[in-house]
């Protein structure tokens, strides 16, 4: 069994700053795939990045880039000059045969 | 590339009556297609995997015969609540996987409000 965990309920951050939402995981597989969803008031899910284990390199979409590692199963999602479209609910994901969500983490950014 | 609609995205219903959901990849065929569930500010909740051409998989917990899943096409694939209670309201949303790309990735629609009266 796969289990994602986000142990941060919710999360401040100054427009133009920087936050870090956390994420952990455990899995037996050997090779997978670690998502960050966005899903904003419209509640549409948006994928914000995706990084493959296997791949050393940490992904990085404009300003959102990941911290993986992969030892420690622990996959962060990093914000950049945060903007105010940025405040939504962020999902760490997990998927094998299907994805696994964790709880979820409400990011507000301050003007 | 790779949109998924709902239809449709909010319904009223009064208690006891059957709502159905519809679910429609519009630019790839979904050999699976996903139901999750939502209550606010929570995750999402996988009610059932549907397959093309065969029955539903349920997740432990939710009623088959209460949360009925049709998978006819390659394209489509529907969820009707019966004799739906106020307890069942809630979002539910869809999604469909691209076998071929094999990155795992799922595509969402965008959800539908159900409110029972």
């Amino acid at each position: 069994a796969q289990t994602v965990t986000q142990s941060q309920p919710e999360m401040s951050v100054q427009e133009a700053e920087t936050v870090t939402l956390s994420c952990t995981y455990d899995t037996s597989e050997s090779d997978y795939y670690l998502f960050w969803y966005k899903q904003p008031p419209s509640r549409q899910m948006i994928l914000v990045i995706r990084q493959e284990a296997y791949k050393q390199q940490n992904a990085t979409e404009n300003r959102f880039s990941v911290n993986f590692q992969k030892a420690a199963k622990s996959f962060s999602l990093k914000i950049s000059d945060s903007q105010l479209g940025d405040a939504a609910m962020y999902f760490c994901a997990s998927p094998q045969s299907k994805l696994t969500f964790g709880k979820g983490i409400t990011l507000s950014v301050r003007p | 590339g790779a949109v998924v609609s709902q239809h449709p995205s909010w319904v009223i219903c009064k208690s006891g009556t059957s709502v159905k959901i519809e679910c429609r990849s519009l630019d790839f065929q979904a050999t699976t297609m996903f139901w999750y569930r939502q209550f606010p500010k929570q995750s999402l909740m996988l009610m059932a995997t549907s397959n093309e051409g065969s029955k539903a998989t349920y997740e432990q917990g939710v009623e088959k015969d209460k949360f009925l899943i049709n998978h006819a096409s390659l394209t489509l694939s529907t969820l009707t609540v019966t004799s739906a209670h106020p307890e069942d309201s809630s979002f539910y949303i869809c999604s469909a996987r691209i076998w071929e790309l094999r990155n795992y990735e799922q595509y969402f629609g965008p959800g539908t409000r159900l409110t029972v009266t």
